[in-house]
Parts: structure tokens; sequence; C-alpha cells
């Protein structure tokens, strides 16, 4: 069965100081992973997606992430944090073929001024 | 981009009454659409996966016969929570596959439709 697990519910940065969010993941096939941003009272937006292609995954707003196979991890990580950036960050899988996707607990991002 | 629309927004009703939520693709047509389901501060659940056309398909542990599904149009698909109870109360997302043929596509998510129940 394929499962994410974001190792961090509530993260806290100072503005324009770096974001790491982590991610580690299962799956027994090739995984297709995905970072999704929900802000207040509002829908998901896909941030980025793997799918086997380049490891190193740059998204929009300045986020990038690196799939790294030995470590079955996915981090989300951002050079310089921004107000706007504060929100709810899913990391999702989706096993290749599958129609489902399998969404993380989430990790709350808070930015102080 | 693609973009998943929801209505209404939110919803308060009566304990006892009936629900229906709708999710349209706005500038693609959606084989598959899925709704899920938001408790506060937590992750989504997926409930039901919606092929246009056919049956929805239900996960363990959702009452197929509460939440009643419907995908009529590529560009159309609703939730019909029936005697809704306080308990129903929640966020319910949908999201919609664009499929483009690959076993990669990705899902847009709708803005999501807040359910309170008294």
């Amino acid at each position: 069965a394929q499962s994410v697990t974001q190792l961090d519910s509530h993260v806290s940065v100072s503005e324009g100081t770096p974001v790491l969010l982590r991610c580690n993941y299962s799956s027994s096939y090739s995984p297709s992973l995905f970072w999704y941003v929900q802000h207040p009272n509002k829908g998901l937006q896909l941030l980025l997606k793997y799918t086997s292609a380049a490891t190193l995954v740059k998204g929009i707003n300045g986020f990038e992430a690196e799939f790294k196979k030995s470590e079955t991890s996915f981090h989300l990580t951002k050079p310089s944090a921004h107000m706007s950036d504060a929100a709810e960050y899913f990391c999702v899988v989706s096993v290749r073929g599958a129609q489902k996707l399998v969404f993380g607990q989430g990790t709350r991002l808070t930015i102080n001024p | 981009g693609a973009v998943v629309s929801q209505h209404p927004s939110w919803v308060i009703c009566k304990s006892g009454t009936s629900v229906k939520i709708e999710c349209r693709s706005l500038d693609f047509q959606a084989t598959t659409m899925f709704w899920y389901r938001q408790f506060p501060k937590q992750s989504l659940m997926l409930m039901a996966t919606s092929n246009e056309g056919s049956k929805a398909t239900y996960e363990q542990g959702v009452e197929k016969d509460k939440f009643l599904i419907n995908h009529a149009s590529l560009t159309l698909s609703t939730l019909t929570v029936t005697s809704a109870h306080p308990e129903d109360s929640s966020f319910y997302i949908c999201s919609a596959r664009v499929n483009s043929g690959g076993a990669t596509d990705t899902q847009y998510f709708g803005p999501g439709t807040r359910l309170t129940v008294l």
C-alpha cells in the first residue's frame, strides 16, 4: 500500500529564512508525488509534482522538491519564506496507473514577521 | 490552468434534510472526478471516485446510500448528502482529473463546500 508521512505537523520560520517541509513516502511501485498547498478556507493548489523525470522538481512561488529514492523522501523547500506562504501543505502520493491520491496529514507553515 | 468550481461554497441545513453539492470542471473535460471529506485541521479522506456515465466507486466505510454521487456529464458531478445529521458537518472537496492518457494525470481541486447541519 502507498502512504506518505509528513514528519512535522507544524513548522514556524521567520520571513526571509529558508523553508523545509519534510515528507517520506512508502510505495511498492515507482510513485508519483505531489505537493499541494491549502490556504485558509480555500481549495488545494498544486505546487509541484514528480513523475520520474528529473529528481529535482521546481514548482510555483519559488518552491522546489527533491525526490530521493534511497531515502524515500520528497522534501519541499524554499530559499526565502514570504508571509503569503503561511498555509497548510500536503504531501501526496499516487501509484503509477492508479487514480487515487493518498494524502499526508499536512504541515501547517507559520511565517513570523 | 484547469479550473474546478463547487457550488455552493457553504450551506447550512436542518437535520434530516438533503443537500446537493455540485462540482464542475470549467475549461476541460473530466472523465473522472473525486469527492473528499476534510475534518477541521485534518487531512483529506477520499470518499468516492466518480466516472462519467457509470456508478461511483466508494471507499470502505463510506455509506453509498447516504452520499449519492451522480456524474452525468464530462464537466459535472454532484454529491447529495441525504438525511443529513450533525455528524455529516464537514468540508467537502471535489477534484477532477485531466485525462491525457497518462498514468500521472494531475487532479485539480475545487474550492470546497462547507456543510453545517444543525
